[in-house]
């Protein structure tokens, strides 16, 4: 079974651009989740989709935003690029039952804004 | 509110030693907690979960971690660690919703 995939695997962005990161879940899996990893603030959880609905989402500023099609694919959009975006971004996917636990990840997306 | 705390950044340890690294929660509801490894350049991975039943949760590459009620801890342990064990080690919690919340990480190296 292929695992999570994430594209691209790095990019180089400017302040004020916007950006597009592509994550393909496990095949039958329906919940995908992004998180933002960085050395100052760690691991923090921003949006979970699930059958092409945000059901969850963190405390992130409304240029964060995703959205997820029919087969479960899902792409996270960043408007204004701030310097502080620059971190490496995850995608976890789920069967999407509570507690279950298996969220498995794919390798990020590194994001450098410049 | 629910957290995890991490107590160690760091832990260097020798090859071949036991290496336990420390996980204390905070929730007055239940909880389910977790155990991931990042290995440089990757994403995360589960070594192992606590949902219900036995304290003690075994998970891959000879990870251990045992619930602790009283103490309101996870720890993990390792009997002999390998130099293929350095990684960045994260505790975390799931609550009613099925998004993790992670526990800041332990950077674990192994000396040779």
């Amino acid at each position: 079974k292929a695992g999570v995939t994430q594209t691209p695997r790095y990019l180089i962005k400017t302040r004020g651009q916007q950006v597009t990161l592509s994550c393909s879940p496990i095949s039958g899996h329906r919940s995908v989740s992004w998180y933002q990893q960085t050395p100052g603030q760690g691991l923090q959880f921003l949006f979970e989709y699930f059958s092409e609905t945000q059901r969850n989402k963190g405390n992130f500023p409304g240029r964060f935003s995703g959205r997820q099609f029919s087969n479960s694919r899902s792409e996270m959009n960043v408007s204004t690029l701030e310097l502080g975006d620059s971190a490496l971004y995850l995608c976890a996917s789920s069967l999407g039952r509570v507690g279950s636990g298996e969220q498995y990840f794919g390798p990020g997306t590194r994001l450098t804004v410049t | 509110a629910q957290s995890v705390t991490q107590l160690d950044s760091q832990v260097p340890v020798f090859e071949e030693a036991p290496v336990e690294l420390r996980c204390n929660y905070s929730s007055s509801v239940s909880v389910y907690l977790f155990w991931y490894v990042q290995y440089p350049n990757q994403g995360l991975q589960l070594l192992l979960k606590y949902l219900s039943g036995s304290t003690l949760v075994k998970g891959i590459n000879g990870f251990e971690a045992e619930f602790n009620k009283s103490q309101t801890s996870f720890h993990l342990r390792k009997p002999s660690v390998h130099i293929s064990d350095t990684a960045e080690y994260f505790c975390a919690y799931q609550t009613g919703a099925n998004n993790l919340f992670f526990g800041t990480g332990t950077r674990l190296t192994v000396i040779p």
